[in-house]
């Protein structure tokens, strides 16, 4: 099957602690993005890469960061100095990253604070 | 930044009718798309219209663009109990890095 896997599906936070978020592709696309979503709003850009070792903050980079050692997978850690990491994140790839192309997403991480 | 929002924020009508979502943006655009979400899942990509097309059809989906006035609609004919969801447009400015901008959705119920 192909598509992105995002795990886990539920993931608590502790205070100050780190968490890292899973996202794997095997559609072998180039770019791969990181989005936060709030209850009832649309969603936010945290980070994107559009090539392996590299990658760009997005809208909402603070508090959050990021790794692309390799073209399927791109984690997400949610650092302590994150204040509201409560939300639903999202991960989604394109072949390019380059514009006019679909997002494929994944199935998201409800993280939640404890 | 919210480049687009949706209008209305929840919409809720009978199978079997038409379901029109507006989308209003506020600066020049390369393309725009339109995403459905179920409740707890991903977004899943619909259609995507640049900016120097009017109309799209896909399916039962009827997508417009008017650049003149900022704005966008998407119309789903004879709706089903499926299509209950939430829609997104998605733009992506002119000279931008290429990236979406999403707007708020619109919760679509469609009752049986």
């Amino acid at each position: 099957d192909g598509g992105i896997t995002q795990s886990p599906k539920y993931l608590f936070r502790k205070e100050g602690q780190n968490v890292t978020l899973s996202c794997e592709q095997n559609l072998n696309h180039d770019a791969m993005y990181w989005y936060r979503q709030d209850p009832g709003q649309g969603l936010r850009l945290i980070y994107y890469s559009q090539i392996v070792n590299d990658f760009q903050k997005g809208d909402i980079a603070e508090g959050y960061s990021v790794s692309r050692e390799k073209k399927e997978s791109f984690p997400l850690t949610v650092t302590s100095a994150q204040k509201n990491p409560t939300a639903f994140y999202l991960c989604a790839s394109s072949w390019t990253g380059t514009g006019a192309e679909k997002l494929f997403f994944g199935s998201g991480t409800q993280l939640s604070v404890l | 930044s919210q480049q687009g929002e949706e209008d209305p924020q929840a919409l809720s009508i009978q199978e079997g009718e038409n379901a029109t979502m507006n989308c209003s943006y506020k600066t020049s655009i390369n393309n725009l798309q339109w995403y459905r979400q179920n409740s707890g899942r991903g977004l899943v990509h619909l259609i995507l219209i640049r900016s120097n097309e009017r109309e799209k059809h896909s399916g039962r989906l009827r997508v417009t663009l008017d650049t003149s006035k900022k704005s966008s609609s998407l119309l789903i004919t004879a709706s089903r109990a499926a299509d209950t969801a939430s829609y997104f447009c998605a733009t992506e400015a002119s000279g931008s890095a290429r990236q979406l901008t999403f707007g708020s959705g619109t919760q679509l119920t469609v009752l049986p």
